[in-house]
């Protein structure tokens, strides 16, 4: 195991809901990334925090937002929800410093979108 | 893209074979990795390898760099039906930001 834990690890909402999930980066760990796994695809880079601000974005709208508090833990909040918002969403957490490449995931959020 | 590209997609042998998955991308990178996971859930960190490093042992893991091809292969020796699971590559674009692009993966089924 990773150390780094999301939650919830299910979630069912309807289109134009909003939905906060939630990451416990692992211990040490100054770095957080979101990603979004579609099904049957690779995961995709939603954003990264570092020391509490955004540090990179990829193609996800503004409508994909993140907050990383002071013990690192973070959250990913989506709003209007859409149907292709459905996917497994993993946080990544690492430590920014000499060697900054190991990502470590945690288990995931499936969200389900109807 | 700069994402990687794994290949075969999928892969379905027997218990004690060898495992052989490929990884093609496209940019400079400074290193390489290996993820595995099991039936969607998170991804498990299996090896790094740097772009000055030809091949790496871990176990029963072997990863090759190819960096003039822009290519990496992962050889799982005596395969076991826990293997079964998806295999994906990712590598850096090159950035020291951290961010990773992945590929597709290759979902590997070892047969008791």
């Amino acid at each position: 195991e990773t150390g780094v834990t999301q939650s919830p690890t299910h979630l069912i909402k309807t289109r134009g809901q909003q939905v906060t999930l939630r990451c416990s980066s692992q211990s040490g760990h100054n770095t957080v990334s979101w990603y979004q796994q579609a099904l049957g695809q690779g995961p995709q880079f939603i954003f990264q925090y570092y020391r509490e601000e955004e540090n990179g974005r990829g193609n996800f709208p503004p409508r994909f937002s993140g907050l990383q508090f002071p013990n690192y833990s973070s959250e990913l909040n989506v709003n209007a929800l859409e149907l292709d918002d459905s996917a497994l969403y993993l946080c990544a957490s690492s430590f920014r410093g000499e060697n900054t490449d190991t990502q470590y995931f945690g288990p995931g959020t499936r969200l389900t979108v109807l | 893209s700069q994402q990687g590209e794994e290949d075969p997609q999928a892969l379905s042998i027997q218990e004690g074979e060898n495992a052989t998955m490929n990884c093609s991308y496209k940019t400079s990178i400074n290193n390489l990795q290996w993820y595995r996971q099991n039936s969607g859930r998170g991804l498990v960190h299996l090896i790094l390898i740097r772009s000055n490093e030809r091949e790496k042992h871990s176990g029963r893991l072997r990863v090759t760099l190819d960096t003039s091809k822009k290519s990496s292969s992962l050889l799982i020796t005596a395969s076991r039906a826990a293997d079964t699971a998806s295999y994906f590559c990712a590598t850096d674009g090159g950035s020291t930001l951290g961010r990773l692009y992945f590929g597709r993966g290759t979902q590997l089924t070892v047969w008791p």
